[in-house]
């Protein structure tokens, strides 16, 4: 199994751009989750799913957006790049069995400048 | 909504115990977690409570009071690979799982 699988690794923007942040798991788990983390800080929550075809917002979502057209994947969109979203975002999945421990991937280090 | 608190830093001597506090405040809960995450990595699941009482895993354990709202992290038998920063988080009813933001552990030898 793969696990956790993000898009890019590292990515620099200009401000007004706009990209996506893909994220896939192999793993069937229903939620999915999006985190952003600052130099030094802990993990904010974005957007998180339950499932296909539902998205919930999480504790930052503005300037983001995302869909859940798949169990597989969660992709995150980013329209019109800030300075302020330079930041490491990662993508965790978990089921509803045992402890529904975050499974994340390796993290997608983002700088706008 | 989900408050939580942990503290910003910790030292400690290699072999000495350390135990970290974390207070939350969340509506409908369902576990509170820790997880540890070492400089530029992922975090990394460590350990999971929903009922009172404690969790035994090795070096680690994992304490929760839910009626206090509390729950602590306690590292025995220190080693310099547990240098790290450990993150307290709690999850919702709804799934949602919100983290604080995390305390940085140093250990000295």
């Amino acid at each position: 199994n793969a696990g956790v699988t993000q898009t890019p690794k590292f990515r620099i923007l200009k401000i007004g751009q706009s990209m996506t942040l893909q994220c896939t798991q192999d793993m069937n788990h229903n939620y999915m989750y999006w985190y952003r983390q600052d130099p030094g800080m802990g993990l904010k929550l974005i957007y998180y799913s339950v499932g296909a075809g539902i998205t919930d917002k999480g504790e930052v979502p503005n300037g983001y957006n995302v869909s859940r057209s798949t169990t597989e994947d969660f992709p995150l969109r980013l329209e019109l790049a800030a300075p302020s979203q330079t930041s490491v975002y990662f993508c965790a999945s978990s089921s509803d069995r045992d402890t529904g421990e975050l499974f994340f991937g390796e993290g997608s280090r983002l700088t706008v400048l | 909504g989900q408050n939580i608190d942990q503290p910003t830093e910790m030292t400690a001597t290699e072999g000495a115990i350390v135990q970290i506090n974390c207070t939350y405040q969340t509506s409908g809960f369902n576990g509170l977690f820790w997880y540890q995450q070492h400089a530029g990595e992922a975090p990394t699941f460590l350990s999971y409570n929903v009922l009172d009482g404690l969790e035994e895993k090795g070096r680690f354990s994992s304490f929760l009071s839910r009626s206090k709202g509390y729950s602590y992290l306690l590292l025995k038998e220190l080693q310099m690979k547990d240098s790290a920063s450990y993150l307290c988080a709690a999850r919702s009813n709804d799934y949602k799982l919100s983290f604080g933001a995390g305390t940085t552990v140093t250990v000295r030898a």
